[in-house]
């Protein structure tokens, strides 16, 4: 079946600039991650949403930086006013619904490079 | 707050030999541990989870990994490496009650496999 998609797969814009990132994920799916991979730094955790639940957005470096996700389903992260410092790997998961105590593998998609010049 | 270690950057093996990725974590009660792996270009992929029961947990490719809770370690094992696992591993925790629902990852290590 279809997996988690994400686009665009590469972005490439102006410091300053307002960019938006999409996920798709596994249909079904209630829990949806985003995380920023950057060179060296393994992955960090940006926010995470939970069915209906309110999401966590514990990990969002700035202000500068929000996510949705509508009808929970597909999610957005949209980062303002970049700088060079968010160019990154933006790597978007998901998960099924948890039934009981045990936890879920997250389903991982490819990935949206973001470069910022 | 939890946390994991993957000591080595990076592990260079050649093919045919075992391998052996290391991880240990830190974690209030008792852990859930996973590594995964990311091949070039791609997302993540699953390859292996610790909820409970036997330490030695099996997985995906021909991968294991042994659970040691004295150690707080999860090494990451194959017996016999292929060119092809050469890949970036990462290993992640959470809690199993209480704490959070988001899982931790290490910085990762990248595997080389020599032909």
């Amino acid at each position: 079946g279809a997996g988690v998609s994400q686009s665009p797969s590469n972005k490439v814009t102006e410091k300053g600039k307002d960019v938006e990132l999409r996920c798709d994920p596994i249909s079904g799916h209630t829990a949806l991650y985003w995380y920023r991979q950057s060179l060296g730094q393994g992955l960090e955790f940006l926010i995470y949403f939970q069915g209906n639940s309110a999401p966590d957005k514990s990990g969002l470096p700035s202000d500068r930086f929000s996510a949705e996700r509508t009808g929970g389903s597909v999610s957005t992260l949209t980062i303002q006013r970049t700088q060079q410092e968010d160019s990154a790997v933006y790597l978007c998961a998901s998960s099924p619904p948890r039934q009981g105590p045990i936890p879920y593998e997250q389903y991982f998609g490819p990935g949206t490079r973001l470069t910022v010049t | 707050a939890q946390s994991v270690a993957q000591p080595e950057d990076q592990v260079n093996v050649a093919e045919g030999n075992p391998l052996t990725v290391k991880c240990t974590y830190s974690v209030s009660g008792n852990p859930y541990l996973f590594w995964y792996v990311q091949y070039p270009n791609r997302g993540l992929q699953f390859l292996l989870k610790y909820i409970t029961g036997d330490n030695l947990v099996k997985g995906s490719y021909g991968f294991e990994a042994e659970f040691n809770k004295s150690q707080t370690s999860f090494h990451l094992k194959k017996p016999s490496a292929l060119v092809s696992d050469s890949a970036l591993y990462f290993c992640a925790v959470r809690p199993s009650s209480g704490g959070s629902y988001i899982p931790t990852f290490g910085r990762g290590t990248s595997l080389i496999v020599h032909p």
